[in-house]
């Protein structure tokens, strides 16, 4: 069964730094790698997706990795503002394209 | 394009009660899911529908729980009895298609925020 995991639960920082967002995952056999963002009160947002075979994308100030053997992504965030505060989830796709999520990571930027 | 539309936006029931919560996904996608989300975790399937047929119900608690996707278009879920324990965000979201991907990107509703009294 797979299991995705997101530490820590929640991060603040000062505005102006970039930022790593880990995830990890037990099981390496995955169609894709997801992450998304929630604001308070609002479903999820797609943020970036990595195909297995990729190692990875890129967004504006976002970037995602994906190393598939040692079952770790990371989502970097380059020169985080205030409007970057939201939760950020990652998700798994098993072959069957069910999507685990982890509990995601809560962020605050402070001005 | 118009997003996924949810509605309530908000209910609150006794425990022993019934609800249902109404989804209807973005146009031309075939495929929509119902996710719950208890507060601090993530989503958790509760079902997805390809068309108006059932991809994978194997989380949802039938004795309890019951969806239908009329026409392959909107749906709905349904909770009776209602107990303590279902209190949590129910996420609608749709894909073009089965699985996701970069052509197939999931897009969700803004959620059904049920609390069980």
């Amino acid at each position: 069964k797979q299991e995705v995991t997101q530490i820590p639960a929640a991060l603040s920082v000062p505005e102006g730094e970039n930022l790593v967002l880990n995830c990890s995952f037990t099981d390496s056999a995955i169609y894709n790698l997801q992450w998304f963002r929630q604001d308070p009160g609002k479903g999820l947002t797609s943020l970036l997706l990595i195909q297995s075979s990729q190692r990875e994308q890129t967004s504006g100030r976002l970037n995602a990795s994906l190393d598939k053997s040692s079952g770790r992504s990371t989502l970097y965030i380059a020169a985080s503002q205030p409007g970057d505060s939201a939760t950020y989830l990652c998700a798994v796709a098993g072959a069957n394209s069910k999507l685990t999520f982890g509990k995601g990571i809560t962020l605050s930027v402070r001005p | 394009e118009a997003g996924v539309a949810q509605s309530p936006r908000y209910k609150i029931i006794e425990k022993r009660q019934s609800v249902a919560f109404w989804c209807n996904p973005i146009s031309g996608h075939a495929t929509l899911y119902w996710y719950q989300q208890i507060l601090g975790q993530g989503p958790k399937l509760l079902i997805q529908f390809q068309n108006n047929g059932v991809v994978d119900d194997s989380q949802l608690p039938k004795d309890r729980f019951s969806a239908e996707r009329l026409k392959g278009v909107d749906s709905t879920l349904k909770i009776q009895p209602a107990k303590l324990e279902d209190s949590a965000v129910y996420l609608c979201a749709s894909s073009l298609e089965v699985r996701t991907g970069p052509n197939s990107p999931l897009h969700f509703g803004n959620g059904t925020r049920l609390t069980v009294t």
